[in-house]
């Protein structure tokens, strides 16, 4: 199986102030078809998780375009412009390259 | 918008059935993959099984294998999970979730039910 590791696992940050979020696969997540099958999804407290990016970097429908992804290979990263508080919570990454498909332990963004 | 509406969670004995289902709505179901997910309380997420379109290909973790069955009516747009052999260890919240393009690549979650294994 394709292990995901997330780091870092906490994250406080300022309102308004950049956050950055980094996920490594344990190999390369470029399937055969030459894509990179990498999300990022967003959970708030008590909520189902919502997609944020797909395939390293494409924002998906209602994302704010102050949430970015890039990326390749094995190492990736989510990028929030400016934090706001809704976008408290925690953010998985995720690889759908292969079965099984697999998460990372997730990493929680909280305001200082 | 997509909604996706779990239920038949609840409490059961270890070793019992139980079977979820997701009604699906305000998409085409018949067209597109679906996947169970679930998550243990305070824990993240674990990609439980999937089913293509047409119901025609299923595929399972590890650790469900032989226990549960995924599977769906596509006329009455309802995606279904039937567990057996429950252990405490399947103790979580069971999202479905739709498949957008290929069979994991997922994009909408509905909100969960809660299924919890306890004598």
């Amino acid at each position: 199986d394709i292990v995901m590791t997330q780091t870092p696992l906490s994250s406080p940050v300022t309102l308004g102030q950049p956050a950055s979020i980094s996920c490594r696969s344990s190999q390369s997540l470029v399937h055969s078809d030459g894509t990179t099958y990498l999300s990022w999804l967003h959970q708030r407290p008590g909520q189902p998780p919502r997609l944020l990016i797909y395939k390293i970097s494409n924002r998906f429908s209602g994302v704010p375009d102050r949430f970015s992804g890039s990326g390749a290979g094995t190492d990736f990263t989510l990028k929030i412009s400016r934090v706001e508080a809704e976008d408290v919570g925690v953010y998985f990454c995720m690889q759908a390259t292969q079965f099984p498909s697999t998460f990372g332990q997730g990493t929680r963004l909280e305001i200082k | 918008q997509v909604q996706l509406l779990e239920s038949g969670g609840g409490v059961v004995h270890p070793g019992r059935s139980l079977r979820l289902s997701c009604a699906a709505s305000r998409f085409t179901f018949s067209t597109y993959h679906m996947n169970w997910v679930r998550q243990a309380p305070g824990k993240g997420l674990e990609w439980v099984a999937a089913i293509s379109y047409d119901g025609t290909k299923e595929y399972y973790a590890d650790f469900v294998k032989g226990r549960f069955t995924i599977s769906r009516d596509n006329s009455n747009n309802t995606l279904y999970l039937q567990m057996s052999s429950l252990s405490a260890e399947d103790t979580a919240v069971y999202y479905c979730a739709r498949a957008m393009v290929t069979i994991r690549q997922l994009d909408y979650w509905g909100q969960g039910t809660l299924v919890t294994v306890s004598s």
